[in-house]
């Protein structure tokens, strides 16, 4: 079965700043999506990254990119220029066709001005 | 266009009482699941439907728990004889299974509390 692993419970960063939050996966499949979420304190969950297994290229939105290293099966997000409003609980998740989406157990961010 | 919705918004129920709470995914997906989240944790997959497939069950945690899905249409997650640990945030979240984005779309919950 799939497994997503992020060991970091909880990180803070000072605004401004440069985070890397961590994810480790497990699979045996060559073709499978990855994702992170973020939990504000609203609850709502908001996708803000996907990166397609098959495509070399990190994936970068705005502020957001990931260092997708296959081999490795490591798919960390790096936040750039840190802001209050980025202060949520992210998730990690992977999905491969015809299964269901795993999330890893989250990472606390602290955003701290 | 019309996202997740979960109803009712939040519920306060004594032990002991069924409760049930409803999803309406986005029209179209066909992919569904149920999580629950604990107050600070991290998300605990409960079921997941996708089309007319049986539904994969895996995370119940116990036969008081149990959810429907009619179609590619509606949920209801019931849980019987409720318990204070049952005190949760439960999440709907669908997404386009078999094609398009995969991405999930979540609901913005349904916040139980057992008195």
């Amino acid at each position: 079965a799939q497994t997503v692993t992020q060991s970091q419970p909880e990180m803070s960063v000072q605004e401004a700043e440069t985070v890397t939050l961590s994810c480790t996966y497990d699979t045996s499949e060559n073709n499978y999506y990855l994702f992170w979420y973020k939990q504000p304190p609203s609850r709502q969950m908001i996708l803000v990254i996907r990166q397609e297994a098959y495509k070399q290229q990190n994936a970068t939105e705005n502020r957001f990119s990931v260092n997708f290293q296959k081999a490795a099966k490591s798919f960390s997000l790096k936040i750039s220029d840190s802001q209050l409003g980025d202060t949520a609980m992210y998730f990690c998740a992977f999905w491969e066709y015809g299964n269901k989406l795993v999330f890893g157990a989250g990472t606390i961010l602290r955003v701290k001005s | 266009g019309a996202g997740v919705s979960q109803s009712p918004s939040n519920k306060v129920t004594e032990k002991g009482k069924d409760v049930e709470l409803r999803c309406d995914p986005i029209s179209g997906h066909t992919a569904l699941y149920w999580y629950r989240q604990r107050l600070g944790q991290g998300l605990e997959f409960l079921i997941y439907f996708q089309g007319n497939s049986a539904p994969d069950k895996s995370g119940l945690p116990s036969d008081r728990f149990s959810a429907e899905r009619t179609g590619e249409s509606v949920s209801t997650l019931t849980i019987q004889r409720t318990q204070q640990e049952d005190s949760a945030v439960y999440l709907c979240a669908s997404s386009d299974g078999w094609t398009g984005s995969y991405e999930q779309y979540f609901g913005p919950g349904t916040r139980l509390t057992v008195t």
